[in-house]
């Protein structure tokens, strides 16, 4: 059964029209987090949520913003889509570092974001 | 900053072969962990195996083994008796302390029938 799960998994907006990526875990993590992968890239951090609190990476622009409403759910959105922007949007989860499984990340299967 | 390098951008081996994937990073901390995630075409990434730099052992999951060189900064994936599933882009990161994984540019690998 899918843990993280990702919706919409396709979504084509138009130049500047705002767009709302939506990810949901059932495993209870603390920490979610979204990156932005371009083709044949690696993935590159957002922002990241540790239970309520937001951390933004520090290149993440401005147009990028993200809302945790709880445990369960987390937004990303986009306030003015450029073309740039097009790529595929990953949510993972994690729990509290430090225990055994630091690091190990568990991510949905995307949502691949096109600009028109 | 952390940054880790992966310089094989694609790799394509016969099924069964046994196949190494490089990585290397650069860091000052002494305490971090190294993991290899794999990404198959359309499906979601997952962890193949962690390291935990404290831990001289070289970690081993099944047909997973990496060669870890502390003093080299550097962490290989070594996969054995390779399989069909195991075509996937894979992706060397690293973490320290705080809850970030750093990817690598990942290595396509792909298995041949």
């Amino acid at each position: 059964d899918a843990m993280v799960i990702q919706n919409p998994r396709y979504q084509v907006t138009q130049f500047g029209k705002p767009v709302t990526l939506s990810c949901s875990q059932t495993l209870n993590h603390n920490v979610m987090y979204w990156y932005q992968q371009k083709s044949s890239q690696a993935p590159k951090l957002l922002f990241h949520y540790y239970d309520k609190d937001f951390n933004n990476e520090a290149d993440t622009p401005d147009n990028f913003q993200s809302r945790r409403p709880n445990t369960s759910f987390c937004f990303l959105d986009i306030r003015s889509p450029g073309l740039g922007d097009a790529a595929m949007y990953l949510c993972a989860t994690s729990r509290a570092p430090g225990g055994r499984d630091t690091g190990e990340l568990f991510f949905g299967e995307g949502s691949r974001l096109t600009v028109l | 900053a952390q940054t880790v390098t992966q310089s094989q951008p694609e790799m394509s081996v016969q099924e069964a072969e046994t196949v190494t994937l490089s990585c290397t990073y650069d860091t000052s901390e002494s305490n971090y962990y190294l993991f290899w995630y794999k990404q198959p075409p359309s499906r979601q990434m997952i962890l193949v195996i962690r390291q935990e730099a404290y831990k001289q052992q070289n970690a081993t999951e099944n047909r997973f083994s990496v060669n870890f060189q502390k003093a080299a900064k550097s962490f290989s994936l070594k996969i054995s008796d390779s399989q069909l599933g195991d075509t996937a882009m894979y992706f060397c990161a690293f973490m320290k302390g705080a809850q970030k994984l750093v990817f690598g540019q990942g290595t396509r690998l792909t298995i041949n029938p």
